[in-house]
């Protein structure tokens, strides 16, 4: 692995279901974010988390959960899916003693029917 | 809160300079972020300003003036594979970023 990986690339889910996005970078990152990308909307922070053991609520947090166990893994949980979570969700790493650049994954696109 | 503006669309032709605005209004800054995207894939990182003044990198340069609330991104010697979305972002107190809507650019022959 290097940089950033999310899985699934993409999924239909069935309104109701639970569902977990994957997200693990190896470049040992202490910060790292989930994003929902919408047409004429932009990117919209969800959650972010700015060191392994800590979380925080971003502007759309409802409906998600994030855990952060390790500096390595970032899940993004949807506990009960509905149609307006229907998205593009990225996920992005940062290193705090530097510039604080985002590297993001390739994203995981999400249809919720 | 958090005020992010960029131009919705921008139309410029292969060769040419073309020169993005980002106005913001926000609650605290510690750099503003330029980022490209093209369709179906990730943001990349482009460019970093925080303080006044110009960074240049190749053929991108970006401008920034914290006392107006304002960045410009130059695009020079526009070529087909520059037309992408460009993402305006600021970062105000903590460490994640505030994005803009992004400015469509399509470049044309």
């Amino acid at each position: 692995i290097a940089g950033i990986t999310q899985a699934p690339t993409s999924q239909i889910l069935a309104a109701g279901r639970r569902m977990t996005l994957r997200c693990t970078q190896d470049m040992r990152h202490n910060a790292m974010y989930w994003y929902r990308q919408d047409l004429g909307l932009g990117l919209r922070l969800i959650h972010y988390s700015n060191t392994a053991g800590t979380t925080g609520k971003g502007e759309v947090p409802d409906g998600y959960s994030v855990s952060r166990a390790n500096t390595d893994d970032f899940p993004l949980t949807l506990a009960s899916a509905v149609p307006s979570q229907t998205s593009v969700y990225f996920c992005a790493s940062s290193d705090s003693q530097e510039t604080g650049e985002l590297f993001f994954g390739e994203g995981s696109r999400l249809t919720v029917l | 809160g958090q005020n992010i503006d960029q131009p919705t669309e921008m139309t410029a032709t292969e060769g040419a300079i073309v020169q993005i605005n980002c106005t913001y209004q926000t609650s605290g800054f510690n750099g503003l972020f330029w980022y490209q995207q093209h369709a179906g894939e990730a943001p990349t990182f482009l460019s970093y300003n925080v303080l006044d003044g110009l960074e240049e990198k190749g053929r991108f340069s970006s401008f920034l003036s914290r006392s107006k609330g304002y960045s410009y991104l130059l695009l020079k010697e526009l070529q087909m594979k520059d037309s992408a979305s460009y993402l305006c972002a600021v970062r105000d107190d903590g460490y994640a970023l505030n994005f803009g809507k992004g400015t469509s650019l399509l470049v044309t022959p």
